[in-house]
């Protein structure tokens, strides 16, 4: 069984500063596949970034990248420049390289953006 | 091209009444599934479909019934609806059932549910 643990439940950064949230995993799986989710107020689930684990490169959307540590079976999101639209849950999540698409969700880090 | 919808809204359901929550896309996706929303629990799965004519149980389905009569159409049934049941449910769809094509999950607004 794959399970993620995301063991900040809130955080906080000022606007314009960089916060960097964590996130572990387990499974016996050499290949799988890793996301950040966001989830607003409006409740809407949008795709912030995803990793393959067979890609050593670390993933990057624009402001927001990570650090995927495979042997340590970590994966933090790092939010740059951080905006007051950042403000939002997010959820780290796993879904295996094979089988469904079926993903497994961390509890979640609230992140609130001070202006 | 209107994404994945979830009708309704909003839901309050008395302990014992049924109900059908509606998910709807219109993007030609093979894979759909339904997970639930509680408070400290992330998101976790129900169901899920990887086709028309086939569903499978995900990690909590108990007093949840699915079924895939049609690509575009995937509805949650609660036959007989419990406190336990109040929840946030959100449906998800992609192009592709397996991973490997990287075919990415499309949310869902979701369904607040609230049962006494």
């Amino acid at each position: 069984a794959q399970t993620v643990t995301q063991s900040q439940p809130e955080m906080s950064v000022q606007e314009a500063e960089t916060v960097t949230l964590s996130c572990t995993y387990d499974t016996s799986e050499n290949n799988y596949y890793l996301f950040w989710y966001k989830q607003p107020p409006s409740r809407q689930m949008i795709l912030v970034i995803r990793q393959e684990a067979y890609k050593q490169q670390n993933a990057t959307e624009n402001r927001f990248s990570v650090n995927f540590q495979k042997a340590a079976k970590s994966f933090s999101l790092k939010i740059s420049d951080s905006q007051l639209g950042d403000t939002a849950m997010y959820f780290c999540a796993f879904m295996k390289h094979t089988g469904a698409n079926n993903l497994f969700f961390g509890t979640g880090t609230r992140l609130t953006v001070i202006p | 091209n209107a994404g994945v919808t979830q009708t309704p809204k909003f839901q309050v359901l008395k302990t014992g009444q049924s109900m059908t929550l509606q998910c709807a896309q219109d993007m030609n996706h093979e894979y759909m599934s339904w997970y639930r929303q509680d408070p400290g629990m992330g998101l976790r799965l129900i169901h899920y479909s990887v086709g028309a004519g086939i569903t499978d149980q995900g990690e909590v389905p108990n007093g949840y019934n699915v079924s895939r009569s049609t690509t575009e159409d995937f509805p949650l049934r609660l036959l007989s609806a419990a406190p336990s049941q109040t929840s946030v449910y959100f449906c998800a769809s992609s192009y592709s059932p397996t991973p490997a094509s990287g075919s990415p999950l499309h949310f869902g607004n979701g369904t607040r549910l609230t049962v006494t």
